[in-house]
């Protein structure tokens, strides 16, 4: 069974420019997840979806971060414009269905923002 | 508002010895714990995901003990080798949401 894939795997930007992380899930996982990983801590949900549906985007700074999920399959995470604080792991997770199952994780984006 | 704390920040031990790591968390209602590996530029492999009904969950040299009341998990390894040196996560689970710790970074020296 292929894992969860991410690309790129790495990202060098300058502050103010834009940038896109692309997810494919686990294939029949209906939950996806995205979760930022700045150095030296554990990761912080930024968004869950449920199918193509938002479930939670609490902690998603709208003013610069966004994510789809068109068909309930992939996932793209956009942030427009960067800034220096946005340099971490962006990593993107998976799991059969809302709530309690296991969630499966990516190998991860690492954005360095100069 | 869940926090979860894990002990010690690093750790460092010569191959062969057991040895074992601590999470504890702010909020005993959870429905599970899993416990996580994050090799240096890698992304997360679950170890053991416990369920808030069981007390412990076996993989391997792996063990990992669940006290929910006392909000608190341990995760024991046992004669550890250089391969298990990874910096290891506690998360737990509050309906779909993982809360994790900053991790404990684990070095098995030869």
């Amino acid at each position: 069974e292929a894992g969860v894939a991410q690309s790129p795997r790495y990202k060098i930007i300058e502050k103010r420019q834009s940038v896109a992380f692309w997810c494919n899930p686990i294939s029949g996982h209906a939950t996806l997840y995205w979760y930022q990983q700045i150095l030296g801590q554990g990761p912080k949900l930024l968004i869950q979806f449920q199918n193509n549906g938002v479930v939670d985007d609490s902690q998603l700074p709208k003013d610069r971060f966004s994510a789809e999920r068109l068909k309930g399959v992939d996932s793209t995470l956009k942030i427009q414009p960067a800034k220096l604080e946005d340099s971490a792991v962006y990593l993107c997770a998976s799991s059969p269905t809302e709530g309690v199952s296991e969630q499966f994780f990516g190998p991860g984006t690492r954005l360095t923002v100069l | 508002k869940q926090e979860v704390t894990q002990i010690p920040a690093a750790l460092s031990v010569p191959e062969g010895e057991n040895l074992v790591l601590n999470c504890s968390f702010t909020d005993s209602a959870i429905y599970n714990l899993q416990w996580f590996r994050q090799d240096p530029g890698k992304g997360l492999t679950s170890l053991l995901l416990i369920q808030s009904s069981q007390r412990e969950q076996t993989s391997g040299r792996l063990n990992a003990s669940l006290d929910k009341s006392s909000g608190r998990s341990t995760l024991y390894i046992a004669a550890s080798q250089p391969g298990d040196s990874a910096t290891y996560l506690c998360a737990v689970n509050g309906y779909s949401t993982l809360t994790f710790g900053k991790g404990t970074m684990l070095l098995v020296s030869p």
